[in-house]
């Protein structure tokens, strides 16, 4: 157990419709990250957030945001779904800025747009 | 893109050692070399990571060569349960906390 955790594990929605996936990072981790992974791609960086702060973004799409909160949990928002969202996402978290730490990462959510 | 080189697939009789080479001949002198790698579907694992000096952990040995240039990562004893997509990655030291910027990986198949 990474101590990151991911919700809803699976989703499953329609075209044109919006979801919101969520990550809670583990305990005293600053960091989030967010990953994409589509069937037989790699994994591909979207957005990182730092003490709510945006610090990097990715190949994200505009019909994607992320946002992270006061107790540091973090959202990302997919709206104006394409069958070719359809993948899985992954969050990481990481310590403080300014240390050289491992990300670790939560088990991913699995989104599929019919 | 990835600034790392690893050959697309290995496989390793179970019982022996798995060693997974990676090629990084652009890596910055503050960059570390990290190993990940994602069992099926699941979140990518953090294996180890090193800067110049060979590290060890419970999971496995990072051997870095003088130059820097390249890497292997060891895995002393294959089982089963490491089949997996292994992913060498650098990534800057002196900014923190950088995002993990991940290649194609090594498919490791370990075979009984």
């Amino acid at each position: 157990d990474s101590g990151v955790t991911q919700t809803p594990k699976h989703l499953i929605t329609a075209t044109g419709q919006r979801v919101t996936l969520r990550c809670s990072p583990r305990s005293g981790d600053l960091s989030v990250y967010w990953y994409q992974q589509s069937l037989d791609q790699g994994l591909q960086f979207l957005i990182q957030y730092y003490n709510g702060e945006e610090r990097a973004k990715g190949n994200i799409l505009e019909r994607f945001s992320a946002q992270q909160f006061p107790d540091l949990h973090s959202e990302l928002n997919l709206s104006s779904l394409e069958l070719g969202d359809s993948a899985l996402y992954f969050c990481a978290s990481s310590a403080r800025l300014g240390m050289n730490t491992e990300a670790f990462f939560g088990q991913g959510t699995r989104l599929t747009v019919v | 893109d990835a600034k790392t080189t690893q050959p697309t697939s290995m496989d390793c009789a179970e019982g022996r050692a798995a060693n997974l080479p990676c090629n990084h001949s652009t890596i910055s002198g503050n960059e570390y070399v990290y190993w990940y790698r994602q069992i099926h579907s699941q979140g990518p694992q953090y294996i180890i990571h090193g800067l110049k000096n060979n590290e060890t952990n419970e999971m496995a040995s990072l051997i870095i060569t003088e130059d820097r240039k390249s890497s292997t990562l060891i895995l002393p004893h294959a089982t089963l349960r490491d089949t997996a997509v292994y992913y060498c990655i650098v990534r800057v030291a002196d900014s923190g906390n950088t995002p993990l910027v991940f290649g194609k990986g090594t498919r490791l198949s370990v075979i009984a």
